[in-house]
């Protein structure tokens, strides 16, 4: 099984900071995925990154794929508190089509007024 | 459109009862999954199928463990007996698989069923 570790692991800071989390494998990935849950609720997609290098950019949130394809960084600017929540980077467990996710276990981010 | 609907929310039982959680992916998709979610091992696949056939059950835990899915509208994942180590939150997901294949898959999840044996 493919393994995916975030960190960190909590992140509490003050509504307007900066942010970076990551998700790391030793492993390489075809895509990797970014997902928000919040309490009592399912995971929601963010966005997948599918090339080497790749940067996508969904308001203030910015998604980097590695250029080597084991590694992701989501990265924040002018935190609010509507980002807080559980951050998931996600992988196909092999070739990806049909394939069920391989999720890394997360960073409880909160974001304080 | 809805999205996937599960049934109970939450459920509270008994060690050794039977379990049965159900699932209705979004209309069209034609892959369902089921994880499982704790604090200690976060998010874990299950079991997953594609167009109705199970294809990778290596997740699920032991053989009180069941899953299955009689049409394309409908699946349910059983626990018999249950244990207290089941419990959990467990989710069912959808998504659509293009016949050509592709490189990810977009899974669309549910609320999640919160699963407390005692």
């Amino acid at each position: 099984t493919q393994l995916l570790e975030q960190s960190p692991q909590f992140l509490s800071i003050q509504e307007g900071e900066n942010l970076t989390v990551y998700c790391n494998s030793s492993s390489v990935f075809s895509s990797l995925q970014w997902y928000r849950q919040e309490p009592g609720e399912g995971p929601v997609l963010l966005v997948t990154v599918v090339t080497g290098g790749e940067v996508k950019k969904l308001k203030r949130l910015t998604f980097q794929f590695g250029d080597a394809r084991k590694d992701s960084s989501l990265h924040i600017t002018a935190a609010q508190t509507g980002d807080t929540g559980l951050y998931l980077c996600a992988g196909p467990y092999s070739g990806g089509g049909a394939d069920g996710l391989t999720f890394g276990k997360g960073t409880h981010l909160i974001i304080q007024p | 459109d809805a999205g996937v609907i599960q049934s109970p929310r939450h459920e509270v039982t008994e060690m050794g009862q039977e379990v049965t959680l159900r699932c209705k992916p979004i209309s069209g998709h034609n892959s369902l999954f089921w994880y499982r979610q704790t604090m200690m091992r976060g998010l874990e696949l299950l079991i997953y199928f594609n167009n109705n056939v199970p294809i990778d059950d290596s997740g699920m835990p032991e053989d009180r463990f069941s899953a299955k899915m009689p049409n394309a509208s409908f699946s349910t994942l059983k626990i018999q007996p249950s244990e207290p180590r089941d419990s959990a939150v467990y989710f069912c997901a959808s998504s659509l698989v293009s016949l050509a294949g592709g490189l990810y898959n977009e899974q669309f999840f549910g609320p999640g069923t919160r699963l407390t044996v005692l």
